[in-house]
């Protein structure tokens, strides 16, 4: 079955740095990698998409890059800010597959 | 503005009793799913509906039911036959065509009394 790695461990940084994030897949390449914040009581809400054929999505402060090789997807935020804390889940979506495999989420903290 | 409403926010529930959650949606999206989440793991998908009048099991559906009799809305029932319902239900819309982008409502947490 598929599985999605995402380190379970909080990431702490300090403001202005670049925060980035891991995941990690196995067996199937996806056809689409999603990624979503979510907030502590709060459904996620949907930030970047990127295909199998991308190598590179940017979204402002926002950079999503995809290693089908690797099978793994990093999610860069730059010059982070307090208000960037959040877990952050990716989520895989397969052809075939009736549904989005989401991963447990890291969570990130920002230092002011 | 376009989105999900779930309610309630908060719900407990008794030994032996059904509860229903509500998500009505007005993004006029075709599917419609309901995702469990519990601490320190991914989302789970419960069960999912692609067109009114029609829904099918996810990974978790055991102890669970649905309906799906408007487009709008789609309601989760978790039924006593669910052991341990203590988690934080998310309900989610997107178009039918991929990419599948889901918008999903702000959740229910249920609780045992």
């Amino acid at each position: 079955s598929q599985k999605i790695e995402q380190n379970s461990e909080a990431l702490n940084i300090q403001e202005g740095k670049t925060a980035t994030l891991t995941c990690n897949y196995t067996n199937y390449s996806p056809a689409y990698l999603q990624w979503y914040r979510q907030d502590p009581g709060r459904g996620p809400v949907f930030l970047l998409l990127i295909r199998e054929n991308e190598k590179e999505k940017r979204k402002e402060r926002l950079k999503v890059t995809f290693d089908t090789t690797l099978k793994q997807s990093l999610f860069h935020i730059t010059a982070s800010q307090p208000a960037d804390s959040a877990t952050y889940l990716c989520a895989l979506d397969i052809p075939g597959r009736r549904a989005l495999t989401f991963g447990s989420g890291t969570r990130l903290q920002v230092q002011p | 503005d376009g989105g999900i409403t779930q309610s309630p926010k908060y719900l407990f529930r008794k030994e032996g009793q059904n509860v229903t959650l509500s998500c009505e949606q007005n993004l006029n999206h075709d599917a419609m799913y309901w995702y469990r989440q519990d601490p320190g793991q991914g989302l789970r998908l419960i069960y999912y509906s692609q067109i009114v009048n029609d829904f099918q099991k996810g990974d978790i559906a055991e102890g669970y039911s649905v309906s799906r009799e408007k487009k709008e809305s789609f309601p989760l029932t978790v039924t006593s036959a669910q052991k341990n319902p203590t988690a934080f239900y998310l309900c989610a819309s997107s178009k039918a065509q991929a990419p599948r982008i889901r918008h999903f409502g702000d959740g229910t947490r249920l609780s045992i009394l």
